[in-house]
């Protein structure tokens, strides 16, 4: 099956400058998540989608960032504006609906705020 | 809050070792735990996924051990290999969601 796909692996922009990250999920995965992991740390879950509905969001910073998942398949993340602190790779992963199912992650993407 | 912590946090090893890597957790109510290997710069690869019922799981020269009920698990790498250098991250499912260690660098040496 394919994988989880991200895009762009990369991006540099200067701070206050405001960037989107895209998601595509394994086809029949319901839930997606979006994770922020900053150099050196595990990766801390932003938000949690189950088909297009939020389901858990209490950490993403909301004066900032943004999420959407439409029709229940892609999403993006936007940062608006970004500051130097969001340097990070930010991973997509998905997995089926049932708890016991593991999560399949994308390449990421690199974002460094100069 | 559950809290994932790996130790060591770093590893160097001579190839041809056996290593195990250590993950423990706070609260031993959860659904699976799953361990992950991430190169530099590089999403995360699933290694194994362990039930809340299962003791063990394998895959090739990777065993993946789990202690519900004292919070801990074990990944067991048989004759590392320098290939295996990667951080290794362990992530426990309580069902709301995943929480990550910080992770274990793993340097093997030629």
């Amino acid at each position: 099956e394919a994988g989880v796909a991200q895009s762009p692996r990369y991006k540099i922009i200067e701070k206050r400058q405001s960037v989107a990250f895209w998601c595509n999920p394994i086809s029949g995965h319901a839930t997606l998540y979006w994770y922020q992991q900053i150099l050196g740390q595990g990766p801390k879950l932003l938000i949690q989608f189950q088909n297009n509905g939020v389901v858990d969001d209490s950490q993403l910073p909301k004066d900032r960032f943004s999420a959407e998942r439409l029709k229940g398949v892609d999403s993006t993340l936007k940062i608006q504006p970004a500051k130097l602190e969001d340097s990070a790779v930010y991973l997509c992963a998905s997995s089926l609906e049932s708890v016991g199912s593991g999560y399949t992650f994308g390449s990421g993407t690199r974002l460094t705020v100069v | 809050k559950q809290e994932v912590t790996q130790i060591p946090a770093a590893l160097s090893v001579p190839e041809g070792e056996n290593l195990v890597l250590n993950c423990s957790f706070t609260d031993s109510a959860i659904y699976n735990l799953q361990w992950f290997r991430q190169d530099p710069g590089k999403g995360l690869t699933s290694l194994l996924l362990i039930q809340s019922s299962q003791r063990e799981q394998t895959s090739g020269r990777l065993n993946a051990s789990l202690d519900k009920s004292s919070g801990r698990s074990t990944l067991y790498i048989a004759a590392s290999q320098p290939g295996d250098s990667a951080t290794y991250l362990c992530a426990v499912n309580t069902g709301n969601q995943f929480y990550f260690g910080t992770g274990t660098s793993l340097t093997v040496i030629p």
